[in-house]
């Protein structure tokens, strides 16, 4: 079994407030790093595939890097807002390319 | 845009009774996955579905799971005999080789 593990497990911050929250993976036999986001009563929706050291993805207000080495993913939302509140998910598929999920941080944003 | 798709969105049974919960995913897809998030709890691997046989199976999947792609088009997970701790969201989720995962909008089973 991967350890997938999401630090920290929820987040409460003001409008207005640039956050981040980290993944960490197994560093050895790496290919991929997935970023989901998942709002309430939706799936999970793909933000991020992050393949190489030093990857740096961004989409809008959200950016991510990748440290392959350490086995840590960083996301960064900046000027967080209220649509911004939903539970991010990282996942690492291993050899077999099952996606092993963290358990996500859940993220709320206060008007 | 495709999508993986999930029927019925809600399903209320006896305990004791079979479920089949059904999946459409992406067509030119090539691997099937079930995943189940119990409430309050992370997203657990339940079974992976690769050229018309199971790849991997979790420790949750034991002999009451089953899964099926029938047609070739829809993917099937079926519970022979549910238990009250069965009660999850079930997602249904298929991606090519090494891209990301795509998710159905899950079916929310209640077994009372």
């Amino acid at each position: 079994i991967l350890n997938v593990e999401q630090s920290p497990q929820s987040l409460h911050v003001q409008e207005g407030d640039s956050t981040n929250f980290t993944c960490s993976f197994p560093s050895s036999n790496f290919y991929a790093l997935h970023w989901y986001r998942w709002e309430t009563a939706k799936s999970p929706e793909a933000l991020f595939v992050m393949t190489l050291n030093g990857d740096e993805k961004k989409k809008g207000r959200i950016s991510a890097t990748l440290n392959t080495k350490e086995g840590y993913s960083y996301l960064y939302i900046k000027g967080s807002q209220p649509e911004d509140s939903a539970t991010y998910l990282c996942a690492f598929p291993g050899g077999s390319y099952i996606p092993t999920f963290g358990r996500g941080t859940s993220l709320i944003v206060h008007p | 845009e495709p999508e993986v798709t999930q029927t019925p969105s809600h399903q209320v049974t006896q305990m004791g009774q079979e479920v089949i919960l059904r999946c459409v995913p992406i067509s030119n897809h090539l691997y099937f996955y079930w995943y189940r998030q119990i409430l309050g709890q992370k997203v657990e691997f339940l079974v992976s579905f690769y050229n018309n046989e199971i790849s991997e199976k979790s420790e949750i999947f034991d002999d009451q799971f089953s899964v099926e792609r029938p047609d070739g088009s829809n993917f099937t997970l079926k519970i022979r005999s549910t238990k009250l701790e069965d009660s999850a969201m079930y997602f249904c989720a298929s991606h090519t080789r090494r891209a990301e995962a795509f998710f159905g909008q899950g079916t929310r089973l209640t077994v009372v």
